[in-house]
């Protein structure tokens, strides 16, 4: 397996404030991270791809410009909630994937809530 | 698009079987996963099977796959209380990328 850590694992924010999660690989260097994002009894929904060094990929509904993404180094990539609203409150989970690897693992999440 | 589908809810006794079904439509997809979430946590892997494959066992997991019917199920014998979770079936065509999951089936288990 594989520890991938997410920090914090809870927050509370003001409307307008911005939030940044951070997600580490521990025990190896991962080329490809990915940020999901699950409201409540629902599903896991793919917001982005993060590769290290380059532009991340947002899937289709995904406001790039509100939901920042950095993957500065091949064991950490962050998301940063900008101008969080209400409708931001979720659970947001990162996975990392191993090369060679066919599957994902999966961080333990940060719950966000804007007040 | 890709859609995977799960019933919702499954509740059964302490030391019964438990089956949780899965289809999927994507019929290229070339890895098929069950994964656990505990209340307030991420998700934990349970299982793989990749495609060409009938059926995978792993101590108390089976997990069966019916190809021709894009079909995937995952039984756990002896259920326990600790196995009180949600288990969500995910697919891939691209080798551990790109995953659909499917809404989670919540599993209760009755003492």
């Amino acid at each position: 397996g594989a520890v991938v850590s997410q920090h914090p694992s809870r927050v509370i924010c003001k409307s307008g404030t911005s939030v940044k999660i951070e997600c580490r690989s521990l025990d190896f260097q991962a080329t490809t991270m990915f940020w999901y994002r699950q409201f409540p009894k629902q599903s896991l929904m793919l917001m982005a791809t993060s590769n290290e060094g380059s532009k991340a990929t947002y899937e289709q509904g995904v406001e790039k410009d509100k939901f920042l993404i950095n993957h500065a180094s091949l064991t950490l990539s962050t998301l940063t909630v900008t101008s969080a609203h209400p409708e931001d409150s979720s659970f947001y989970i990162c996975s990392v994937k191993k090369t060679n690897y066919n599957e994902q693992f999966f961080g333990p999440g940060t719950r966000l809530t804007v007040l | 698009g890709e859609d995977v589908e799960q019933s919702l809810f499954l509740s059964v006794r302490e030391g019964d079987s438990s089956v949780i079904n899965c289809t999927y439509t994507d019929s290229s997809s070339t890895y098929l996963y069950w994964y656990k979430q505990e209340p307030g946590a991420g998700l934990q892997l349970l299982t793989y099977i990749f495609s060409n494959m009938d059926m995978k066992q792993d101590q108390r997991l089976t997990v069966l796959l019916n190809k021709k019917d894009k079909h995937l199920s995952l039984r756990i014998a002896d259920t326990q209380t600790g196995d009180s979770a949600i288990y969500f079936c995910a697919e891939t065509s691209s080798y551990g990328q790109n995953f659909v999951f499917g809404p989670g089936t919540r599993l209760s288990v009755l003492p």
